[in-house]
């Protein structure tokens, strides 16, 4: 069963437009949430966080926003650049509990210049 | 800044082969992980330590050991490698917060 989900596979966004990826997730007990963006062959550096006493983060281009009763977030990134093409996956962690992450299945960003 | 270092970037091995994955970290973190990632189903844990000799099983263990006698090194163990363990296979160290990768090492069964 899987507890984050990331059902855009793919997303193409101009360069200089706003690129919006989301996330879903079923565990209510999750209250830590974190984005990656993952290069080929490399491993995933860590983007943006956000804990559920919040409902937004913003760093420089990035801004996560997370809607705790539909169990729902996003990543804006305002402007793409073609930089930003890479995979992108959200995470997410109960901290009072285990310490591991779930993650979800990733989305394909693609920033065409 | 912590660095994770995998030992191999890529691998190519044969099935039936024993095959043996290290990840070292220079910080001293306690909590190391092991992942791998397929083309559609993300990031998938395989094992994970929180403490030296201490090992749980994470979501897809079938097929895999591990082993941590010191606090730095996790090494991830293919009993007896198969086709369908062709995979990018991902070490993690966790400090406060996030997690922090290492590169990855790509390996191929044949």
């Amino acid at each position: 069963d899987q507890q984050v989900k990331q059902n855009s596979p793919s997303l193409s966004v101009q360069e200089g437009r706003i690129s919006i990826l989301n996330c879903d997730y079923t565990n209510s007990m999750f209250d830590y949430f974190l984005w990656y963006k993952k290069y080929p062959a490399e491993g995933p550096t860590f983007l943006i966080s956000i804990s559920s006493i919040k409902d937004k983060n913003e760093d420089g281009r990035f801004t996560v926003f997370l809607n705790k009763s539909a169990k729902h977030l996003s990543l804006h990134i305002v402007p793409s650049q073609p930089g930003d093409s890479a995979v992108y996956f959200c995470a997410a962690s109960n901290l009072r509990g285990a310490y591991k992450y779930i993650f979800g299945t990733g989305t394909r960003l693609k920033v065409l210049a | 800044d912590v660095k994770v270092t995998q030992s191999s970037r890529y691998l190519v091995k044969r099935t039936g082969e024993k095959v043996f994955l290290e990840c070292v970290q220079d910080m001293d973190h306690e909590n190391m992980f092991w992942y791998r990632q397929d083309p559609g189903l993300g990031l998938r844990l395989i094992y994970f330590s929180y403490d030296v000799k201490m090992k749980e099983k994470g979501d897809i263990p079938e097929g895999y050991s591990v082993s941590r006698e010191k606090k730095e090194r996790f090494s991830l163990i293919l009993e007896s490698a198969s086709t369908n363990q062709t995979s990018m296979y991902l070490c993690a160290t966790q400090g406060s917060g996030g997690y922090t990768f290492g590169s990855g090492t790509r390996l191929t069964v044949v």
